[in-house]
């Protein structure tokens, strides 16, 4: 199992532009989440997902979106990117009960 | 609301020594805990958790504490050495049990 994949390692974005972040899981897991991790911080929750077609918001939900069309796939779309979005992303998932998530090795985003 | 923090957000050992990281959370309600390692460039890193019926779990070199009574979470290390210098985090689950949400967190860093 390759487990959770994240892509790209490594952007620059202009103020402005739109990108979308790909992460996906090969361990069939249902709930798979995103997080940013700001220099020094802990990582926040941005949005998750409970299954195929189902997508909640996290506590930094604002500028970005998400979809969950399969159980592997759960891209975070950024529309307009503005230097406060510069972070570390970090994708994860796990499967249903008391269980520890698995992480990505994270996509480092910066907004110029 | 829900929140998860970290008492020192550095900690300084020597090899050999046993290192103690805490955290104190504010849902009552929590019940299940993770600890995470994330070492530099890397993502977090399960390394054990603990269900809310219980006081103490122990791994291999580590034992998570849980008081419930004061809502405190402790990671103890022992004989720590230079591969544990990472930060760590505790993390929790949310109220609706889908959602984990993380802590600051606290650098260990392990000298000679």
């Amino acid at each position: 199992n390759a487990g959770v994949t994240q892509t790209p390692k490594f952007r620059i974005l202009k103020i402005g532009q739109s990108m979308t972040l790909q992460c996906t899981q090969d361990m069939n897991h249902n709930y798979m989440y995103w997080y940013r991790q700001d220099p020094g911080m802990g990582l926040k929750l941005i949005y998750y997902s409970v299954g195929a077609g189902i997508t909640d918001k996290g506590e930094v939900p604002n500028g970005y979106n998400v979809s969950r069309s399969t159980t592997e796939d759960f891209p975070l779309r950024l529309e307009l990117a503005a230097p406060s979005q510069t972070s570390v992303y970090f994708c994860a998932s796990r499967i249903t009960g008391w269980t520890e998530a698995f992480f990505g090795q994270g996509t480092r985003l910066t907004v110029v | 609301g829900e929140s998860v923090g970290l008492h020192l957000p550095t900690l300084s050992v020597q090899e050999g020594d046993n290192s103690i990281i805490n955290c104190a959370y504010s849902n009552s309600a929590s019940d299940y805990f993770i600890w995470y390692k994330q070492e530099s460039g890397k993502g977090p890193q399960f390394i054990i958790d603990i269900r809310s019926n219980m006081d103490k779990r122990q791994g291999q070199r580590v034992t998570v504490l849980l008081n419930k009574t004061v809502k405190h979470l402790s990671l103890q290390i022992a004989a720590t050495q230079p591969g544990d210098s990472a930060v760590y985090f505790c993390a929790e689950f949310s109220n609706s049990g889908y959602a984990l949400n993380f802590g600051k967190g606290t650098s260990l860093l392990v000298t000679p």
